[in-house]
């Protein structure tokens, strides 16, 4: 099993440009996640998705939208890059811990490097 | 309202020493906890996690943590620090509140691990 993949892995893009970023898992888990991690700031989350045909935002969504494909795809999506988007993002993915619909263990991507310049 | 407090963002261990990192959270219902590690250039990696069994939690790499509601806390500890925890660590919480489930990161403590 590969897990959780994301690509690209890097990315360069210029103030005003757009892009997507591809996440797949092949756990069979309903949740999947997209957080942004910069310096002092730990993860944040931009959206989730808590099972398949549904997405809600996280605590930084200015600026992005995604997409639940099927189950096992989530992309995220800047239709404008700025430079405040720089960041590393990362996608995760996990299964409900009880009937309460806690979140169990959250398994990552390996990431994705933007830099807006 | 920060959910998750990691107190210190940077913490120095020589090689053989006791590892502390610290962790405290806030929620008004029981929490289930969790640390993660990061390795530099890679996504995060479950350590360990509690989920209201035992509160004396044993993880990956001889890495424990122990649940203390009176202090609303949940420290990793390690007895004897090895060049390669040398990493990223994370604390995070997840909990019920009433728009749903919450999942919460704090910002990370850097381990240094001296030789």
């Amino acid at each position: 099993n590969a897990g959780v993949t994301q690509t690209p892995k890097f990315q360069v893009l210029k103030t005003g440009q757009s892009m997507t970023l591809q996440c797949a898992q092949d756990m069979n888990h309903n949740s999947m996640y997209w957080y942004r991690q910069d310096p002092g700031m730990g993860l944040r989350l931009i959206y989730y998705s808590a099972s398949e045909g549904t997405t809600d935002k996280g605590e930084v969504p200015n600026g992005y939208n995604v997409s639940r494909l099927n189950k096992r795809e989530f992309s995220l999506r800047l239709e404008s890059a700025a430079p405040s988007q720089t960041s590393v993002y990362f996608c995760a993915s996990s299964e409900a811990l009880d009937s309460f619909g806690i979140t169990d263990t959250q398994y990552f991507g390996p990431g994705t490097r933007l830099t807006v310049l | 309202a920060q959910s998750v407090t990691q107190l210190g963002s940077h913490v120095s261990v020589s090689e053989g020493a006791l590892v502390l990192l610290r962790c405290n959270y806030s929620s008004s219902v029981p929490p289930y906890l969790f640390w993660y590690v990061q390795y530099p250039n890679q996504g995060l990696q479950l350590l360990l996690k509690y989920t209201s069994a035992a509160t004396l939690v044993k993880g990956i790499n001889g890495f424990e943590a122990e649940f203390k509601k009176s202090e609303t806390s949940f420290h990793l500890t390690k007895p004897s620090a090895h060049m390669s925890d040398a990493a990223e660590y994370f604390c995070a919480v997840s909990a019920l509140k009433n728009t749903g489930n919450q999942f919460y990161f704090g910002t990370g403590t850097s381990l240094t691990v001296i030789p």
